[in-house]
């Protein structure tokens, strides 16, 4: 099924690794963003990015970087992990105007 | 600082009953309140959505009702089943570059049979 592919779906780190999380969508669309969900929070914007070669910062960005060097994909990266950023991680993207969101099916990442 | 608030954060319904779920918000420039159902493993998906031009909204057993003055919207669930069973989201999105989804905090929905 066409849709937002996100990987790995489960990640346990130790404080002060580093990884990638990646997002791949096939609908061509053109926004793509990243969110955390931690419980009672709902979900909660870290980066975005309007076009291939964009991005930009959400409500939460710190200790995270993006990038969309192509239109389908949106990386997450964290470079120094901490215990703080154990949380299940969610990519979206859209067509934009107010049409609804495609979300993929998360990352589950604890850190130790 | 949560811009949409979400109440109830749980709600337990009997199978037939009627769960309703309330969000308020505050910043006048959103235009556009969709709210997302999430099963447990899964991403959340757009379950219905209304413009603020409009008071109510009704898809099957799904209303959405408006209040704009008061800055408040709701949805309920008319008839609810099991299947219901999930986490509910209410979100806005405001005006201009970025179509970025403001999210309330969520309510875990219990329909016991």
């Amino acid at each position: 099924n066409a849709g937002v592919t996100q990987t790995p779906k489960f990640r346990v780190l130790k404080t002060g690794q580093s990884m990638t999380l990646l997002c791949a969508q096939d609908m061509n669309h053109e926004y793509m963003y990243w969110y955390r969900q931690d419980p009672g929070m709902g979900l909660r914007l870290i980066h975005y990015s309007v076009g291939e070669g964009t991005t930009a910062k959400g409500e939460v960005p710190d200790g995270y970087n993006v990038s969309r060097l192509k239109k389908q994909n949106f990386l997450l990266g964290l470079e120094s992990a901490a215990p703080s950023q154990t949380s299940v991680y969610f990519c979206a993207s859209s067509s934009g105007g107010t049409y609804g969101y495609t979300f993929g099916s998360g990352t589950r990442l604890t850190v130790v | 600082q949560q811009q949409v608030k979400q109440s109830p954060q749980s709600l337990i319904v009997q199978k037939g009953g009627i769960s309703i779920i309330n969000c308020a918000y505050e910043n006048t420039a959103f235009d556009y309140f969709p709210w997302y159902q999430q099963f447990p493993g899964k991403g959340p998906a757009l379950l219905i959505a209304i413009r603020p031009d409009v008071s109510e909204k009704k898809e099957g057993r799904f209303t959405i009702s408006f209040n704009k003055s008061a800055k408040q919207f709701s949805l309920h669930i008319m008839d609810s089943q099991p299947g219901d069973s999930a986490t509910y989201f209410c979100a806005a999105i405001p005006t201009g570059a970025g179509n970025m989804l403001t999210f309330g905090g969520g309510t875990r929905l219990m329909v016991k049979p």
